[in-house]
């Protein structure tokens, strides 16, 4: 159990274009997502905290504008990446928390985004 | 503001030996868990080990422990009868207990297995 989705798996767009990464819990209800960008050879920073039906909640230095977060159910949760540039290149990751197993958070398998 | 540190970039070790990743953390809270996530060539970040702040005794996962010291701070994980597939980096994680809290990861550390 505990199965999150992410897709696409692998985008590759245009400058100025805007990409849309869906995060889904399959097997169970996810109050609250996650989603983080990861550098290469770094560690995961943590973008925004997204719950069901209400606003999201960005880390300081993270545009709300540029990246949209939309959590419209308890399984799903979308990132756009609006106006695409290619210092957005990066990947991405979600995750979904079950609250009765101790604050665990289940991953998704990622997003690499390439801006050209 | 909690803090994760992992003070070993990389480390490596012989297949079947046993190896023991370090990770200290600071916060003022006396509820939270820590977490060791794994992460592997794919990306995909594998849950391998949680350990309550309130519990005592050592959390343990099959050839997977930790050595949990409270007041040292301290979260080292322990990986026994090490194989090629625990190659990864290893991310020490830390969450408050109130909640849905975010992760406070840790720069992580590049486990090689050597066979």
């Amino acid at each position: 159990g505990a199965v999150v989705s992410q897709h696409p798996s692998r985008v590759i767009c245009k400058s100025g274009t805007s990409v849309k990464i869906e995060c889904r819990s399959l097997d169970f209800q996810a109050t609250t997502m996650f989603w983080y960008r990861q550098f290469p050879k770094q560690s995961l920073m943590l973008m925004a905290t997204s719950n069901e039906g209400s606003k999201a909640t960005y880390e300081q230095g993270v545009e709300k504008d540029k990246f949209l977060i939309n959590h419209a159910s308890l399984t799903l949760s979308t990132l756009t990446v609006t106006s695409a540039h290619p210092e957005d290149s990066s990947f991405y990751i979600c995750s979904a928390t079950l609250h009765r197993v101790g604050n665990i958070q289940y991953f998704g398998a990622g997003t690499r985004l390439s801006v050209l | 503001a909690q803090t994760v540190t992992q003070s070993q970039p990389e480390m490596s070790v012989q297949e079947a030996e046993t190896v023991t990743l370090s990770c200290t953390y600071d916060t003022s809270e006396s509820d939270y868990y820590l977490f060791w996530y794994k992460q592997p060539p794919s990306r995909q970040m594998i849950l391998v080990i949680r350990q309550e702040a309130y519990k005592q005794q050592n959390a343990t996962e099959n050839r997977f422990s930790v050595n949990f010291q409270k007041a040292a701070k301290s979260f080292s994980l322990k990986i026994s009868d090490s194989q090629l597939g625990d190659a990864a980096m290893y991310f020490c994680a830390y969450t408050s207990g109130q909640g849905a809290q975010k992760l406070v990861f840790g720069q992580g550390t590049r486990l090689t297995i050597n066979p």
